[in-house]
């Protein structure tokens, strides 16, 4: 199986700071990436498919990069609502998720 | 509108089996996976397998293989999730979401599952 290393674990930013989580695939998996915001009590929620494209009606705060084996999330100014754990999840070969990355208001 | 409704709580013994359904509806049943995913006390979201319910056939997470199988009854727009020979790191929440093969679009409440003597 493929596997997604995630990092940071846990990252504490200020309201409007700018937000970079990394993912990177053990193989080439062109742009077979979603990135999902998941918060206590909620269904995790797709923000961006195929790597790069935002999910309708989510902000532009969010986005996404990359290709083969190397992705980022962007979030360019963070937000009190941000509050929740991200996951980068690749489907370039099954499905798998990355570890997380909790994010909180410092 | 989508909705995925899953069973109840459940509490196991080490070795047994645990079968958990998932009641599709406000959609074709037959047009989107459904994909099985679980989270363990304080961890991430763990992939199990994916089921196909037009064709009735399953994928599973190398991981599972030989412990897992999913099913579907086609009638009640239901799929199964049954995990056997549980141990205790099996302890976890456990929901199926729907959605392209690659995607987890619509997600169920979630089933806790406790394994515990």
């Amino acid at each position: 199986d493929i596997q997604m290393t995630q990092s940071p674990s846990s990252l504490s930013a200020s309201v409007g700071d700018r937000v970079t989580i990394t993912c990177q695939a053990t193989q080439d998996i062109r742009n077979s990436v979603n990135w999902y915001q998941h918060k206590p009590g909620k269904a995790p929620k797709v923000l961006i498919y195929d790597a790069s494209n935002l999910e309708t009606g989510v902000p532009s705060r969010f986005s996404g990069t990359g290709s083969g084996s190397d992705f980022t999330f962007t979030i360019s100014s963070l937000q009190p609502e941000d509050v929740a754990t991200y996951y980068c999840q690749q489907y370039g070969d099954l499905v798998t998720f990355g570890g997380g990355t909790r994010v909180e208001i410092k | 509108q989508v909705q995925l409704v899953q069973s109840g709580a459940e509490v196991k013994k080490p070795g047994a089996s645990v079968k958990i359904s998932c009641k599709a509806s406000g959609y074709s049943f037959t047009s989107f996976y459904i994909h099985w995913v679980r989270q363990a006390p304080g961890q991430g979201l763990e992939w199990m397998g994916i089921f196909n319910p037009g064709r009735g056939n399953a994928t599973y997470a190398q991981k599972f293989k030989g412990r897992v199988a999913m099913t579907r009854d086609t009638s009640t727009t239901t799929v199964n999730l049954e995990l056997s020979s549980l141990r205790y790191d099996d302890t976890a929440f456990y929901y199926c979401a729907t959605g392209y093969f690659g995607s987890c679009y619509h997600w169920g409440q979630g089933t806790p599952v406790t394994v515990s003597s």
